[in-house]
């Protein structure tokens, strides 16, 4: 059962163009969501992470959108560079504090940054 | 580099034989996850470790399949007789439950071809 849905699959976008990308989930338990920027041959690495009490958060060109009633959350990349392409997975994680905090991952999504 | 290393980064076997991968965490963290990667999705839970106790595993992991993390330190994980599907990328995460943030650091991953 997939608990984290992801779209789109891929995306291009023209360098200094707005990236998004959206994921939607089922779990009401979630309580941490993260994304995350993989190149290829590399692990995973967090780029930004939000908790449901707020609706937004910004760290330089990455911005988290986050409405909970709706239960999805969406990644804006701003000023988007080549340097930007990369597999950008969310992802969530049940009960921040307690139990076994795995994540569950979406499906990823391929950015490619035209120059 | 996060400071999570893995080894080996590559490895060919064929369908039968058995394999071992390491896993050497950042010092200080207790926690340390696997996590499985096929190509095109996002890493699937396989089980975590709280220092030295195996504390969960995922239905992912069937019976051919066994992780060990002796002393709290490094951990190993180790597949027997091999089947193709077995075939993926097998990423390690660590993190410490010490600081309430419990951010998650991934290694570069073993890539696992099985022929």
């Amino acid at each position: 059962q997939q608990q984290v849905k992801q779209s789109p699959q891929s995306l291009i976008v023209q360098k200094g163009g707005i990236s998004i990308i959206n994921c939607a989930y089922e779990n009401t338990a979630f309580d941490y969501f993260p994304w995350y920027q993989q190149f290829p041959g590399k692990g995973p690495a967090l780029l930004i992470a939000i908790r449901p009490d707020v609706s937004e958060k910004k760290e330089g060109r990455f911005t988290i959108s986050f409405n909970k009633s709706a239960k999805q959350f969406s990644l804006h990349i701003m000023d988007s560079q080549p340097g930007d392409s990369a597999t950008y997975f969310c992802a969530a994680r049940e009960g921040y504090g307690g139990a076994t905090n795995k994540l569950i991952f979406g499906t990823g999504t391929l950015l490619a940054v035209q120059p | 580099d996060t400071g999570v290393s893995q080894d080996p980064r590559h490895k060919i076997t064929k369908r039968g034989q058995n394999v071992t991968f390491r896993c050497d965490p950042i010092s200080e963290h207790n926690r340390l996850y696997w996590y499985r990667q096929t190509l095109g999705q996002g890493p699937e839970f396989l089980t975590y470790f709280q220092n030295e106790a195996q504390l969960e595993k995922s239905r992912l992991l069937s019976d051919r399949f066994s992780a060990e993390r002796p002393k709290g330190s490094f951990s190993t994980l180790e597949i027997q007789r091999t089947e193709q599907g077995d075939s993926a990328m097998y990423l390690c995460a660590s993190s410490f439950t010490g600081t309430g943030n419990m951010r998650e650091y991934f290694g570069p991953g073993t890539r696992l071809t099985v022929t």
